[in-house]
Order: C-alpha cells, then sequence, then structure tokens
C-alpha cells in the first residue's frame, strides 16, 4: 500500500516565524506533487504542486522536493494568523492515476 | 459561480433513510471523485469515475453507490443512512493524470441522527 505520511501537528509557530511542513512519501516513482490547505470545516485548497527536484517559490510559499529522500516539504514566510489551518500533502500514484492524500498537519499561527 | 458544485450544503438525516448528495462540475474534467472526511482520518476516497461509462470502488464504498449521469454529474446515495456515516463529504474532479492537482466542491455535511 503506497503512503504519504505527515506528522498531525499542531505546529505551533509565531507570527512573523518561518512555518515547516514536511511529507514523506513511499513510492519511488511518483512524479506529481501537490499542497493543499483546508481550514476547519472547509473544503481543500491547493496552493502549491511541484514536480522536479528542488525549490518552487510562490508568494510567501516554498515547495521543496527531493525525490531521492522522498520527501516533499513546504515552508510559509513571514507566517500569518490566517495560515492557521491543516496542510495536505498529495502524491500521485503512476499506476492508479489517483492522488493518495496524507492525514494532515495542523498549523498553528500565534500573534 | 463555483468550478465544482455540492448540493446540499448540509443535511441532517434519520438512520435508516436514502439520501443523496449531488456534485456538479464546470471545469470539463472527465475525472470526478468522492471522498468522506472524518476528524483524523484525513480523506477516504468512496468511488470515482474516470468517464462516464466508468465507475470504481474506493477504499471505503461499503454502504455507498454512485451515479454518474454526464461528465458534469456525479451523484452519491447512501442507501440506508447510518450514524457512522455522518461526516463531511467532499466531491473532487480532475484532468487525465490530474497535472494540476484535484479541484474540491465546497463539501456537504451530513449529520445521520
Amino acid at each position: 500500500q503506497k503512503e504519504v505520511e505527515q506528522n498531525s501537528g499542531p505546529l505551533s509557530v509565531p507570527e512573523g516565524a518561518i512555518a515547516s511542513l514536511n511529507c514523506t512519501y513511499s513510492d519511488r516513482v511518483s512524479q506529481s506533487f501537490f499542497w493543499y490547505r483546508q481550514y476547519s470545516g472547509k473544503s481543500p485548497e491547493l496552493i502549491m504542486s511541484i514536480y522536479s527536484n528542488g525549490d518552487k517559490e510562490d508568494g510567501r510559499f516554498t515547495a521543496q522536493l527531493n525525490k531521492a529522500s522522498q520527501y516533499v516539504s513546504l515552508l510559509i514566510r513571514d507566517s500569518q494568523p490566517s495560515d492557521s489551518a491543516t496542510y495536505l500533502c498529495a502524491v500521485m500514484d503512476n499506476n492508479t492515476d489517483k492522488l493518495i492524500f496524507g492525514t494532515g498537519t495542523r498549523l498553528q499561527v500565534f500573534p | 459561480d463555483a468550478d465544482v458544485t455540492q448540493t446540499p450544503r448540509n443535511r441532517i438525516t434519520k438512520t435508516g433513510k436514502r439520501i443523496m448528495l449531488e456534485c456538479s462540475q464546470t471545469k470539463g474534467h472527465d475525472r470526478m471523485y468522492w471522498y468522506r472526511q472524518d476528524p483524523g482520518l484525513g480523506l477516504r476516497l468512496i468511488y470515482y469515475s474516470f468517464d462516464v461509462k466508468d465507475i470504481n470502488k474506493g477504499e471505503i464504498s461499503d454502504g455507498y453507490s454512485v451515479s454518474r449521469q454526464a461528465q458534469a454529474k456525479f451523484s452519491l446515495s447512501l442507501e440506508s443512512a447510518i450514524p457512522n456515516q455522518t461526516a463531511l463529504y467532499f466531491c473532487a474532479t480532475s484532468d487525465l493524470q490530474a497535472p494540476y492537482g484535484y479541484t474540491f466542491g465546497s463539501g456537504t455535511r451530513l449529520t445521520v441522527v
């Protein structure tokens, strides 16, 4: 069974700090990776996608991918209380053509 | 208008009742999915459809059925609702191989009493 693992948290960071969220996956041949943000009771919202090793930046968000070590991470710079949410990591399973989701990491940003 | 619309947004139903949750999309995507989410358990796939004539069970299909009425419409039915089907239900859509991930609907909060 292919897996995507995340620490459930909560990860608590002060406002203005960098939040670092991590995800590991079991399928070595995965090619596509996604980060979703989900506010309580709301639907997941795609915030980042990454396909190549290295870093990809979009505003305050940076996704990092290391295929050799099978991990993908999300950095949130200058964290704001509005970033408080659960962050879901998702990995494309090339055999089934479906996304495999982690259970999410809850982030709390305190003022 | 939302790209992926789910109705109803909230529903309270009694044990044993049949209930249908509906999903429609304007994304033009061929692939549609139904998930349920429970606290601490993440998203669990109930059923998925890669095109109108293709319906597949997910990891937790028991007690559920689906109908793909058109490319844009995918309905989830609970034949005889039970309390442990109380959850948040999401519909999602994607292109082939989901190069841009999935697009989720706003969800249906279902309570079975």
